[in-house]
């Protein structure tokens, strides 16, 4: 069974430019979580999604980031324009449902350096 | 508002110590708590995921305890080796509509 897929792996940018990632989580998994992981920290959550229903994005910075998650399957998380601050892996994990007791699976990351 | 804690921060052992790491978290009533391990550059594999009820899990030499009531949970690594070597996280979890909160994590090295 295929884990959760990330793309692209390593991302270098300009401030003020705008940047996109991409997961693919395992299939059949209804709960999407997008995490921001600094160095030497644990992961934060920016957003978590139930199917196409974002439940949780009270941490996500609106007014650079944003995010879908079409059909309930593939998500997508942008971020215009993006920061020096914004350098940093994004993690992508999903989990089943109720019956897993939400035990999440991760993706390898994006690392994004803005320069 | 829930605050995990990882203890220590940093750990260095020979090869085939027993040891343990630690994770306390601040509110007790968590619905479940998850032991992760993470390589350099790599993203997060799952370990153990102790639900509320239970108090221990196991797999190979890895043994995960949780009590509730203090508000710690360990994770027990039975005759350490060199490719035990990363960083461990610990998260938690208050219920099934809430998201989890993570430790800054315990580095691990086990030298040969």
């Amino acid at each position: 069974e295929a884990g959760v897929v990330q793309s692209p792996r390593y991302k270098i940018i300009e401030k003020k430019q705008p940047v996109a990632f991409w997961c693919n989580p395992i299939s059949g998994h209804n709960t999407l979580y997008w995490y921001l992981q600094n160095l030497g920290q644990g992961p934060e959550l920016l957003i978590r999604y139930e199917n196409e229903e974002a439940v949780d994005d009270s941490q996500l910075p609106k007014d650079r980031f944003s995010a879908e998650r079409l059909k309930g399957v593939d998500s997508t998380l942008k971020i215009q324009p993006a920061e020096l601050g914004d350098s940093a892996v994004y993690l992508c994990a999903s989990s089943l449902d109720v019956s897993s007791y939400n035990e999440q699976f991760f993706g390898p990351g994006t690392r994004l350096t803005v320069l | 508002k829930q605050e995990v804690t990882q203890i220590p921060a940093a750990l260095s052992v020979p090869e085939g110590e027993n040891l343990v790491l630690n994770c306390s978290f601040t509110d007790s009533a968590i619905y479940n708590l998850q032991w992760f391990r993470q390589d350099p550059g790599k993203g997060l594999t799952s370990l153990l995921l102790i639900q509320s009820s239970q108090r221990e899990q196991t797999s190979g030499r890895l043994n995960a305890s949780l009590d509730k009531s203090s508000g710690r949970s360990t994770l027990y690594i039975a005759a350490s080796q060199p490719g035990d070597s990363a960083t461990y996280l610990c998260a938690v979890t208050q219920g099934q509509g809430f998201s989890f909160i993570f430790g800054k994590g315990t580095r691990l090295l086990v030298k040969p």
